[in-house]
């Protein structure tokens, strides 16, 4: 079956740390993954894409990286702040043609000042 | 840009009832997504269009919800009857058409429904 999982825990770090966050998918093959932010009480806000047969995306403090042997992305916060404190959802773009994502549960980011 | 405006931003409703959710995307945006989410299954898409055509409804859950975009700045989502596992939040998401596959979604900041 088709799956996408990313860490259902919260992930507690402290300021100054860097925050790695892991999405893993099975018996997809998406065209490109997307990074989203969801504050409590608000919609997704969009972070970060990186293609299919692209390495590694950075943007400020955000670093992504997409292995589409090991089908996996990591998403790294560096030197991070109590404001990063979120939950993270990777989506995979499907390569349909058109612009359908499709979302994993997301991980809880927790910084202690 | 006002972003993509949602309302109601909450709506309590009992069994049975109609419920109707509204959205209004950004200016000149092309697509335009509904999404449910739960805690239990995350984020899940129920039906996107393009140009005002419904294109995916594939994740519509049953005949009780139907879909509806009339204009390019106006969609509903229309439950009948609700019942209450339809309690979520009821996203939607907007997204230009130029860039072809690799576009950002805006997204509302969601109706929270309750259904007793």
């Amino acid at each position: 079956s088709q799956k996408i999982e990313q860490n259902s825990e919260a992930l507690n770090i402290q300021e100054g740390k860097t925050a790695t966050l892991t999405c893993n998918y099975t018996n997809y093959s998406p065209a490109y993954l997307q990074w989203y932010r969801q504050d409590p009480g608000r919609g997704p806000v969009f972070l970060l894409l990186i293609r299919e047969n692209e390495k590694e995306k950075r943007k400020e403090r955000l670093k992504v990286t997409f292995d589409t042997t090991l089908k996996q992305s990591l998403f790294h916060i560096t030197a991070s702040q109590p404001a990063d404190s979120a939950t993270y959802l990777c989506a995979l773009g499907l390569n349909t043609g058109f612009q359908k994502l499709v979302f994993g549960t997301g991980t809880r980011l927790l910084v202690s000042p | 840009d006002a972003g993509v405006i949602q309302s109601p931003r909450h709506e309590v409703t009992e069994m049975g009832q109609e419920v109707t959710l509204r959205c209004k995307p950004i200016s000149g945006h092309d697509y335009l997504f509904w999404y449910r989410q739960t805690m239990m299954r995350g984020l899940e898409l129920l039906i996107y269009f393009n140009n005002n055509v419904p294109i995916d409804d594939s994740g519509m859950p049953e005949d009780r919800f139907s879909a509806k975009m009339p204009n390019a700045s106006f969609s509903t989502l229309k439950i009948q009857p609700s019942e209450p596992r339809d309690s979520a939040v009821y996203f939607c998401a907007s997204s230009p058409g130029a860039g072809g596959l690799y576009n950002e979604q805006f997204f509302g900041p969601g109706t929270r429904l309750t259904v007793l």
